[in-house]
């Protein structure tokens, strides 16, 4: 199997804090890992694709620098939420490719983030 | 640039019946065409996967067909259940960089 952990499911900061999620992948060596923000009834919006051991790539209109990723293990990334503003309450779930697979991605469950 | 069009109105099915999803994309067909299932606050879940050269794939209770000339992917679910509620999402794996290109989902509510 494929598995990703995904932490914390939910999290309320106050606003101009930062706020760390995790995403672990348990049985498997994930090279690349995507992070996605959905907001309600809305489809899954890429923010960056997380490569182990280099910088991260965004996607056009999302701040890298409010938006810090850190892939430092094939095992784990984590999505740093700098300064957080109630504009940034949504959604966050981190995914995994499973190198070699064409398959299915693995996604984590979700963090839920609410600010204050 | 890729889009992708899943029916944005919830899908009313009886249980028992067959419940039959849309997802149309615009330009060039992908590589893979994949559907997820999510439920409220969760990830997606991975259901199959069709290649595009693949017309039909099959998966228990699940079936995907695949037409590269309508650009055209269906998702049927046979003696649906309450349980299949759900939100289901169509996803485009479309070269080499692993991203994939998602539709906004179709919330399917099957009623006892």
């Amino acid at each position: 199997g494929a598995v990703v952990s995904q932490h914390p499911s939910r999290v309320i900061c106050k606003s101009g804090t930062s706020v760390k999620i995790e995403c672990r992948s348990l049985d498997f060596q994930a090279t690349t890992m995507f992070w996605y923000r959905q907001f309600p009834k809305q489809s899954l919006m890429l923010m960056a694709t997380s490569n182990e051991g280099s910088k991260a790539t965004y996607e056009q209109g999302v701040e890298k620098d409010k938006f810090l990723i850190n892939h430092a293990s094939l095992t784990l990334s984590t999505l740093t939420v700098t300064s957080a503003h109630p504009e940034d309450s949504s959604f966050y779930i981190c995914s995994a490719r499973k190198p070699d697979s064409y398959y299915g991605y693995t996604f984590g469950s979700g963090t839920r983030l609410t600010v204050v | 640039s890729q889009k992708i069009e899943q029916n944005s109105e919830a899908l009313n099915i009886q249980e028992g019946k067959t419940a039959t999803l849309t997802c149309n994309y615009t330009n060039y067909s992908p590589a893979y065409l994949q559907w997820y299932r999510q439920d409220p606050g969760r990830g997606p879940v991975f259901l199959l996967l069709i290649r595009e050269n693949e017309k039909e794939k099959r998966k228990e209770r699940l079936k995907v067909t695949f037409d590269t000339t309508l650009k055209q992917s269906l998702f049927h679910i046979t003696a649906s259940q309450p349980a299949d509620s759900a939100t289901y999402l169509c996803a485009l794996l479309m070269d080499s960089n692993y991203q994939l290109i998602w539709g906004a989902g179709t919330k399917l509510i099957i009623k006892p």
